[in-house]
């Protein structure tokens, strides 16, 4: 099976401006969950999509969202860029369904780099 | 709150020799750990995961309630065990992981 896929790779974008990332799971996959990873805080969860609805959300502000499609192809959407929000943001896709409260490994991608000039 | 600690951000180990990467967690609930590994270019991927109780790659972790702890161990480290290793935790229903900071082990010929 082909691995979960990110694009674009890398990205530059200015203060103010706004920024989509796109990602495509595990075929099979239901869940896609998005990561931020920054030398400061490490690895955080931003939220988690199953079947076209969000599931669950860490504790980040309004301004980072993301959607999933039909197809289970998901993308985040970050507004009004901060110098904050440059980080690598990785996704990951598992199965997502629940035997007995356990979920199916995460595999992820490869991730996108987000500069913030 | 649930809290993931990994005390060591860098450990260095000569080829041969024991490794522990240590990770204690914080939890009210019965959590799931796992061991996520990322070599130098690669993604980020599962190493291993408590429930299945699985060896991978000669490495082994023990879900240790009392002290809340899921230390890693391999008896006899490798050139190509140097990689990046986050300890990481799942809630009770929810699928969402929540990682240490990581440790980068260097393992010296």
């Amino acid at each position: 099976k082909a691995g979960v896929t990110q694009t674009p790779r890398y990205l530059i974008k200015t203060r103010g401006q706004q920024v989509t990332l796109s990602c495509s799971p595990i075929s099979g996959h239901r869940s896609v969950s998005w990561y931020q990873q920054t030398p400061g805080q490490g690895l955080q969860f931003l939220f988690e999509y199953f079947s076209e609805t969000q599931r669950n959300k860490g504790n980040f502000p309004g301004r980072f969202s993301g959607r999933q499609f039909s197809n289970s192809r998901s993308e985040m959407n970050v507004s009004t860029l901060e110098l904050g929000d440059s980080a690598l943001y990785l996704c990951a896709s598992s199965a997502g369904t629940s035997g007995g409260l356990r979920f199916g490994t995460q595999y992820f991608g490869p991730g996108t780099r987000l500069t913030v000039l | 709150a649930q809290r993931v600690t990994q005390p060591e951000k860098l450990l260095s180990v000569f080829k041969g020799a024991p490794v522990e990467l240590k990770c204690n967690y914080s939890y009210s609930g019965s959590p799931e750990l796992f061991w996520y590994v990322q070599y130098s270019r690669q993604r980020l991927q599962l190493l291993l995961r408590h429930i299945s109780r699985e060896s991978i790659k000669g490495f082994t972790a023990d879900l240790n309630k009392g002290e809340t702890s899921f230390h890693l161990k391999k008896p006899f480290a490798q050139e190509e065990d140097s990689a990046m290793y986050y300890c990481a935790l799942s809630l009770t229903g929810a699928n969402n992981l929540f990682f240490g900071t990581g440790t980068r082990l260097t393992v010296i010929p």
